[in-house]
């Protein structure tokens, strides 16, 4: 186990609406990375979290959206919901590059739009 | 753009064989590479890294390599077991860079 925990586990939702993922980090690690895994593919990167500011942004519409908080936790909000937002939903957790950035992941939400 | 690709889509190794997934990777300016290892319902597990300035790197029972001249990576597992059933992905990311790029994996099926 990496210490990196997602909730909720699963989750369905319908066209339009929105939602709100949430992580915590491994202890230690300040930085927070969020992956869109579609079936059957790799992980894509939506975008990146360190000391509370978005610190890089994958090819992602700005409906995807996200926060950390102090204590490194992080929220990954995507509004507007389509189709094709369903997949799995992964938080990484790692420390700043480029020292030690090994990036641990979560279990990851399963999100269902329907 | 950059991209990670994967030769072999699924891989099936009799108990006990060795295995080896092989990756490639399109941009030159990646400097770190991890291998994951994903089973169904869960998220990619950490197995062993390399960075650019290694050519091999070992721990237990798998084994990465890294040739930087025609941008290839593999991952040798020994001795697979019934356990290392799972996909693997290998990512690749630049030292300055946010973000891991991931190919699509490969599924390693362990026939008993």
């Amino acid at each position: 186990e990496t210490g990196v925990t997602q909730s909720p586990t699963h989750l369905i939702k319908t066209r339009g609406q929105q939602v709100t993922l949430r992580c915590s980090s491994q202890s230690g690690h300040n930085t927070v990375s969020w992956y869109q895994q579609a079936l059957g593919q790799g992980p894509q990167f939506i975008f990146q979290y360190y000391r509370e500011e978005e610190n890089g942004r994958g090819n992602f519409p700005p409906r995807f959206s996200g926060l950390q908080f102090p204590n490194y936790s992080s929220e990954l909000n995507v509004n507007a919901l389509e189709l094709d937002d369903s997949a799995l939903y992964l938080c990484a957790s790692s420390l700043p590059s480029p020292s030690t950035d090994t990036q641990y992941f979560g279990p990851g939400t399963r999100l269902t739009v329907l | 753009g950059e991209s990670v690709g994967l030769h072999l889509p699924t891989l099936s190794v009799q108990e006990g064989d060795n295995s080896i997934i092989n990756c490639a990777y399109s941009n030159s300016a990646s400097d770190y590479f991890i291998w994951y290892k994903q089973e169904s319902g869960k998220g990619p597990q950490f197995i062993i890294d390399i960075r650019s300035n290694m050519d091999k790197r070992q721990g237990q029972r798998v084994t990465v390599l890294l040739n930087k001249t025609v941008k290839h990576l593999s991952l040798q597992i020994a001795a697979t077991q019934p356990g290392d059933s799972a996909v693997y992905f290998c990512a690749e990311k630049e030292s300055n860079g946010q973000n891991f790029v991931f190919g699509p994996g490969t599924r390693l099926s362990v026939l008993p």
